[in-house]
C-alpha cells in the first residue's frame, strides 16, 4: 500500500558538506528505484534513479546506493549548495507497471 | 526530459461545486497516468492509475465517485472533484508516462475549498 508520513524528518548540514538521505522500502519485488527533491508548491522533480541489477549508480553530484538484502536506499549529495533545499522523496516501482509508492520523505536544510 | 503539464496551478472554489484538473503530456504519448494526493508535510498517495481508452483503476479507500478520472486521449488526462468540501483541499499531482518511459510529474494543482 502507499506509505503516507506523518511528518517530515528534517536532516540539517552545513552548506559544503556532504548529505546522506536514507530510505527504507517496502516492496521485494520492486526493480526500480527514484529519488525526487520537491520544491515548496511545486510536483517532484526527479534527480537519479537506479535499477534493482545495480547496487550505485552516479550523477553531477549525486549517488544512490541500493542494498536489496536490507531493502535500503541512500541518496549522497557531495558539497551540498543552498538550492539544494527542499524535500526529497524516494519512490519504488516494478517496471511492470510504474506504479510508483513514495516513501516519507525527508527535509533537508542547507545552512550558511 | 517529458514534460508534463497540469493546469490550473492553483483553484478555489466553494463547498458543493465540482472542480476539474487537466494533465497533459506535451510531447510524448502518455499511454498511462496515475493521479496522486499530496497533504501538507506528508507523502504522496497514490489515488489512481489510469490508461488511454480505459475507466481508471483506484487505490483502496479513494471514492471513484467522488473522484472522477477521463483519459481520453493519449496527451490528457482530467481529475474531476466533485461536490468538493473542505476536506478535499489538498495539493494533487499527476504523472504520466509512454509504453517505453518512465514516469513524468507534472507540477501539481493546490485546490483550496472554501
Amino acid at each position: 500500500g502507499e506509505s503516507v508520513g506523518l511528518h517530515l524528518p528534517t536532516l540539517s548540514v552545513q552548506e559544503g558538506d556532504n548529505s546522506i538521505i536514507n530510505c527504507a522500502y517496502s516492496n521485494s519485488a520492486s526493480d526500480y528505484f527514484i529519488w525526487y527533491k520537491q520544491e515548496s508548491g511545486k510536483g517532484p522533480q526527479f534527480i537519479i534513479d537506479i535499477r534493482s541489477n545495480m547496487d550505485k549508480r552516479q550523477g553531477q553530484r549525486v549517488t544512490v546506493l541500493l542494498n536489496k538484502t536490507v531493502k535500503h536506499l541512500s541518496l549522497q549529495i557531495a558539497a551540498t549548495q543552498p538550492g539544494d533545499s527542499a524535500v526529497y522523496f524516494c519512490a519504488e516501482t516494478s517496471s511492470g507497471t510504474y506504479k510508483y509508492i513514495f516513501g516519507t520523505g525527508t527535509r533537508l536544510k542547507v545552512l550558511a | 526530459g517529458a514534460v508534463v503539464s497540469q493546469h490550473p496551478s492553483r483553484v478555489i472554489c466553494k463547498s458543493g461545486t465540482s472542480v476539474k484538473i487537466e494533465c497533459r503530456s506535451l510531447d510524448f504519448q502518455a499511454t498511462t497516468m496515475f493521479w496522486y494526493r499530496q497533504f501538507p508535510k506528508q507523502s504522496l498517495m497514490l489515488m489512481a492509475t489510469s490508461n488511454e481508452g480505459s475507466k481508471a483503476t483506484y487505490e483502496q479507500g479513494v471514492e471513484k465517485d467522488k473522484f472522477l478520472i477521463n483519459h481520453a486521449s493519449l496527451t490528457l488526462s482530467t481529475l474531476t472533484v466533485t461536490s468538493a468540501h473542505p476536506e478535499d483541499s489538498s495539493f494533487y499531482i499527476c504523472s504520466a508516462r509512454s509504453d517505453i518511459s518512465e514516469a513524468f510529474f507534472g507540477q501539481g494543482t493546490r485546490l483550496t475549498v472554501v
